[in-house]
């Protein structure tokens, strides 16, 4: 099946660690996406990948890092300096070009707690 | 992209039609309306686009009104599996930065 998946489900680490979320797609799409989601809110943008080994700042990527070496893969670190990682995560894929609907597939999300 | 306006929560008879509203008044003509849904702690999921022209697929209608200002989606016959909050997007077609999903509307469907 194609499809996003994103491991682990439920993530606990103490504050002061960093902690690394996985993001794995099968679907050949170029680019890819972080969102962070708060309770109650929408989703907002970390950072994106529209290609291989480059990456953008989304509206929050204060306190987080991305890197893009497979097409396949684009994992999120929170670390430190994010002051509040407590959140549900979520992975997000899709095809580019103006030729294309933009929809965007999305992972089932992580939920990292930090205490 | 333009901004949306959605109303917080809305409720609907299982079996009805479920009509949920958007107010996207200050889209430009190269902008298309997208609607997303997420039920409860998932992924959201792509429903239905349009330009201006009404559309329909499997999972809903959408219907924009003629000066592109507003949207409706449709949901023709909803299920209790249809409860989810609901967002209306609206962006150029084809853009690779993100989508802006704003707090959408939280559909409870009734038995």
């Amino acid at each position: 099946d194609g499809g996003i998946t994103q491991s682990p489900k439920y993530l606990f680490r103490k504050e002061g660690q960093n902690v690394t979320l996985s993001c794995e797609q099968n679907l050949n799409h170029d680019a890819m996406y972080w969102y962070r989601q708060d309770p109650g809110q929408g989703l907002r943008l970390i950072y994106y990948s529209q290609i291989v080994n480059d990456f953008q700042k989304g509206d929050i990527a204060e306190g987080y890092s991305v890197s893009r070496e497979k097409k396949e893969s684009f994992p999120l670190t929170v670390t430190s300096a994010q002051k509040n990682p407590t959140a549900f995560y979520l992975c997000a894929s899709s095809i580019v070009g103006t030729a294309f609907i933009y929809e965007q597939y999305f992972g089932p999300g992580t939920r990292l707690t930090v205490t | 992209d333009a901004k949306t306006t959605q109303p917080t929560s809305m409720d609907c008879a299982e079996g009805r039609a479920a009509n949920l509203p958007c107010n996207h008044s200050t889209i430009s003509g190269n902008e298309y309306v997208y609607w997303y849904r997420q039920i409860h702690s998932q992924g959201p999921q792509y429903i239905i686009h349009g330009l201006k022209n009404n559309e329909t697929n499997e999972m809903a209608s959408l219907i924009i009104t003629e000066d592109r200002k507003s949207s409706t989606l449709i949901l023709p016959h909803a299920t209790l599996r249809d409860t989810a909050v609901y967002y209306c997007i609206v962006r150029v077609r084809g853009g690779a930065d993100g989508l802006t999903f704003g707090k959408g509307t939280h559909l409870i469907i009734q038995p």
